[in-house]
């Protein structure tokens, strides 16, 4: 399968900083950059997703970077908070919508 | 609205045995994915279904099958289990409109002993 590489695996952020996870793919095919967040014990929840027609989008503390050019994209989380702390899952897909190719995630931790 | 549903929670079978998961997806979705979620990994894509199809395989072995019902919920049947079973299995399902975007459920937990 085509991949998707996420770093870094860990980070530790302090209460109110910014935290900032990147991911790099290959396929020139894929068109959808989703971001999952995922509690222990739990399925991945869709916190945010970009297409390359742009460059950023943003909700509230989320934020994704898209650079097309280098085939990279980042999650931004502005003013951590101790329930940010969970593992973020970049992943990519093509048009067709068919199999969502995940990174190997990023376990947050924000210490307060 | 609920969300999409798995069941059962977890399973636990002895290498050799065969196991079916159950899936359901969210109100007016008609696709269906199965993913294996291997601890410490990502999810791998196994089976996409729409409208009873298969629409897409990934590179997992011919003892993993799947199914979709009339009702759009779906089975995913592991024959022969083998150790290397051992994951979480997420079911994830979208709409006809925005089939990009994947809900996913709780997952069932398998250990194979």
């Amino acid at each position: 399968q085509q991949q998707v590489k996420q770093s870094p695996q860990s980070l530790i952020v302090q209460k109110g900083g910014i935290s900032i996870i990147n991911c790099a793919y290959e396929n020139t095919a894929f068109d959808y950059f989703p971001w999952y967040q995922q509690f222990p014990g739990k399925g991945p929840a869709l916190l945010i997703a970009i297409r390359p027609d742009v460059s950023e989008k943003k909700e509230g503390r989320f934020t994704i970077s898209f650079n097309k050019s280098a085939k990279q994209f980042s999650l931004h989380i502005m003013d951590s908070q101790p329930g940010d702390s969970a593992t973020y899952f970049c992943a990519a897909s093509n048009q067709a919508g068919t199999a969502l190719i995940f990174g190997k995630g990023t376990t947050l931790s924000v210490s307060s | 609205d609920a969300g999409v549903t798995q069941s059962p929670t977890h399973l636990i079978k002895t290498r050799g045995q065969h196991v079916t998961l159950r899936c359901s997806p969210i109100s007016g979705h008609k696709s269906v994915s199965w993913y294996q979620q291997v601890l410490g990994q990502g999810p791998q894509f196994i089976f996409q279904y729409y409208e009873k199809e298969e629409r897409g395989r990934g590179n997992f072995p011919d003892r993993f099958s799947a199914r979709q019902f009339p009702n759009y919920s779906s089975e995913l049947n592991v024959n022969a289990l083998l150790l290397g079973d051992s994951a979480l299995y997420l079911c994830a399902s979208s709409s006809p409109k925005t089939r990009n975007e994947q809900f996913f459920g709780p997952g069932t937990r398998l250990t194979v002993l």
